[in-house]
């Protein structure tokens, strides 16, 4: 595809309940990284993959939140036990190269609610 | 403190007016400088990038870059009612990009 792609754009989860967020990044691109934003704030880092491997997960709030990208393209991100506060839009990026100057391409974001 | 701090606004200016946004940072090592622009309920989109000191000019936007005073900036000028988002300032030294909490600015028709 053109962009990167979030699915499901909207997710409603019961307290308890565990969620998968997928991100189908722009073709090629190597580098993948997931965000949180809570309302009214700037996205915070999750975690970070160049191709397969999973670099950095310093970002990820508890051992409740897992990502994977078994073969360097889709990523999932998954909550376990959902909380209250983990209420945010996720969103994921994708960038063509590892470099720091490489500008990141976001896709739309899953809305997730806890009820 | 944040990593990168933002004027949490709202900015509102009239239409065809300046808008002067600023962003300062606390790693010194770090090495590039984004604005990204994020409509309501929209992901963010990159606007302009800079990498080195000075200042950088695309169409309507100007970024700024000062190292050594740890500080960014983006000037619209002829701000336009579509110009009306949240600015968010976003650095990175290595990989990760940090981001600050925005600017919501509000162009007054």
């Amino acid at each position: 595809g053109a962009g990167v792609s979030q699915s499901p754009r909207y997710k409603v989860a019961k307290r308890g309940q565990d969620v998968a967020l997928r991100c189908d990044p722009i073709s090629g691109h190597v580098s993948l990284f997931w965000y949180q934003q809570a309302l009214g704030q700037g996205p915070e880092f999750l975690t970070y993959f160049q191709n397969e491997a999973q670099l950095d997960k310093s970002g990820l709030p508890s051992d409740r939140f897992f990502a994977e990208r078994p073969e360097g393209s889709v990523s999932t991100l998954k909550i376990q036990r959902t909380q209250q506060e983990d209420s945010a839009v996720y969103l994921c990026a994708s960038s063509f190269s590892r470099t720091n100057n490489s500008p990141l391409h976001f896709g739309n974001g899953t809305r997730l609610t806890v009820t | 403190q944040k990593e990168v701090e933002q004027n949490s606004g709202p900015l509102s200016v009239p239409e065809g007016a300046i808008a002067s946004l600023n962003c300062t940072y606390s790693d010194r090592g770090s090495q590039s400088f984004f604005w990204y622009r994020q409509y309501s309920g929209k992901s963010p989109e990159l606007i302009m990038f800079i990498y080195s000191n000075g200042d950088k000019e695309d169409g309507r936007f100007t970024a700024q870059l000062n190292k050594a005073s740890q500080y960014v900036s983006l000037l619209i000028r002829d701000s336009q009612p579509s110009d009306s988002a949240t600015y968010l300032c976003a650095v990175t030294g290595d990989y990760k990009l940090s981001f600050g909490a925005g600017t919501t600015v509000t162009v007054r028709a």
